[in-house]
């Protein structure tokens, strides 16, 4: 079962805009992860956050979690065409072995 | 070492055959992952290896699955009997204990087709 959902779907952006993607998910978590998947390849790690930090920054990615609302958010500023992917939030539950439970994705296009 | 290695990276059969595929985690990685990912859906969870013991598997793993992780190097992964439900992308990832900090390395996946 996939333990969380992604906001919106799919967003159609402009190269240089910011991206601004959003997960929620129901269980306690150790930590949330975000990953990126070019269409029909592997998922690429972006970023993990751990439960006891509430932001993160790695380049042009920014996240935020929210324990109590069970929700986190990814930006991507200064959007790219290459940014174009799929992304998906994942999380560690807590008590759980490293398993990683993923949500449905968000299918993001950054247009030229 | 290049990351994480998946074989083949693409797999047609037909129904009913049996199929096996290969993965080839990063060599200082002792905990190794299958999921399972259909068109337009999230990975999905499959089983769970640590070192040779496999440690965890989903209820989505049927009796037709099998993994096997032989002295807790590569692993294989057999699907007996393929039926068409069966086609989807199969993805292998490995961590460190330091996933936790540093998440998991996926391989590029084995796309099956059953025809």
């Amino acid at each position: 079962s996939q333990q969380g959902e992604e906001d919106p779907q799919a967003l159609s952006i402009q190269e240089g805009e910011n991206a601004t993607m959003n997960c929620s998910y129901k269980t306690s978590i150790n930590n949330l992860q975000w990953y990126r998947q070019n269409s029909g390849r592997g998922l690429v790690h972006l970023i993990l956050i751990r439960s006891n930090e509430r932001e993160k920054h790695s380049g042009r990615l920014r996240v935020t979690l929210d324990t109590s609302k069970k929700s986190s958010s990814l930006l991507i500023t200064a959007s790219r065409a290459a940014d174009t992917a799929s992304y998906f939030c994942a999380t560690v539950s807590t008590g759980a072995n490293s398993k990683l439970t993923f949500g449905k994705g968000i299918t993001l296009s950054v247009r030229p | 070492d290049t990351g994480v290695s998946q074989d083949p990276r693409h797999k047609i059969t037909k129904r009913g055959q049996n199929v096996t595929f290969r993965c080839d985690p990063i060599s200082e990685h002792n905990r190794l992952y299958w999921y399972r990912q259909t068109l337009g859906q999230g990975p999905e969870f499959l089983t769970y290896f640590q070192n040779e013991a496999q440690l965890e598997k989903s209820r989505l793993l049927s009796d037709r699955f099998s993994a096997e992780r032989p002295k807790g190097s590569f692993s294989t992964l057999e699907i007996q009997r393929t039926e068409q439900g069966d086609s989807a992308m199969y993805l292998c990832a490995s961590s460190s204990r330091d996933s936790r900090v540093y998440g998991y390395t996926f391989g590029s996946g084995t796309r099956l087709t059953v025809v």
